[in-house]
């Protein structure tokens, strides 16, 4: 089996920088995805990694360690519609994709 | 929006019953995944279709099916409904590695 493993719930002001830690236990790893889903609404695709190291898009930043099963994505310049939930996926050799449950982000002023 | 479309939006079912959910793939994506997603919790993976293949499938039982169509367009099957059943169906178009959420399918069993 596979454990993704990610923090319930987190809180962060306006501006600021968050980050959301995402660990995974898999037996054949083909790449880990980050995905915004805002309530009622269906996921959105914000980052992939499939080599170590960190992956820069705009204010929103993924890292990689495979050999530590380590993951997170970090959220610069917070702002209030980044409040959502932000699910972290592993893709495993057969194509199957183990979503965790979600780190669901408020944004305060 | 992502270009991937999925009929109905809302559907409510009797246990026993069967359904077909559809999911048309943005343009030019030949693989799609399917998807369900309980509340408060993460899509968890049903299957996924290559160029009307099966290429993946997670740990659902065989009456849930599914059929990719020339023009790469979808359908996921449920026979036998059961009450767990009820969640939202997603399903996502890709051609790389980037997967494109449609905007789901909330089925109720009753």
């Amino acid at each position: 089996g596979q454990n993704i493993d990610q923090p319930t719930e987190m809180t962060a002001t306006e501006g600021a920088i968050v980050q959301i830690n995402c660990t995974y236990q898999t037996s054949g790893f083909n790449g880990l995805f980050w995905y915004q889903q805002h309530a009622g609404e269906a996921p959105t695709f914000l980052s992939y990694n499939v080599l170590d190291g960190l992956e820069e898009k705009g204010r929103f930043s993924s890292f990689l360690s495979r050999s530590k099963g380590y993951s997170y994505l970090l959220l610069k310049e917070l702002q209030m519609k980044d409040s959502a939930s932000y699910l972290c996926a592993v893709r495993e050799g057969n194509n199957d994709m183990r979503f965790g449950a979600g780190t669901r982000l408020t944004v305060k002023p | 929006e992502t270009g991937v479309t999925q009929s109905p939006t809302h559907l409510i079912k009797t246990r026993g019953q069967q359904v077909t959910l559809r999911c048309s793939s943005q343009s030019g994506h030949n693989t799609v995944s399917w998807y369900q997603q309980a509340l408060g919790q993460g899509p968890q993976f049903i299957f996924q279709y290559y160029r009307e293949e099966e290429n993946g499938r997670g740990n659902f039982p065989p009456r849930f099916s599914g059929l990719q169509f020339p023009n790469y367009s979808s359908e996921l099957n449920v026979n036998a409904l059961e009450l767990d059943d009820s969640a939202l169906y997603l399903c996502a178009s890709s051609l790389t590695s980037e997967q494109y959420f449609g905007p789901g399918t909330r089925l109720t069993v009753t």
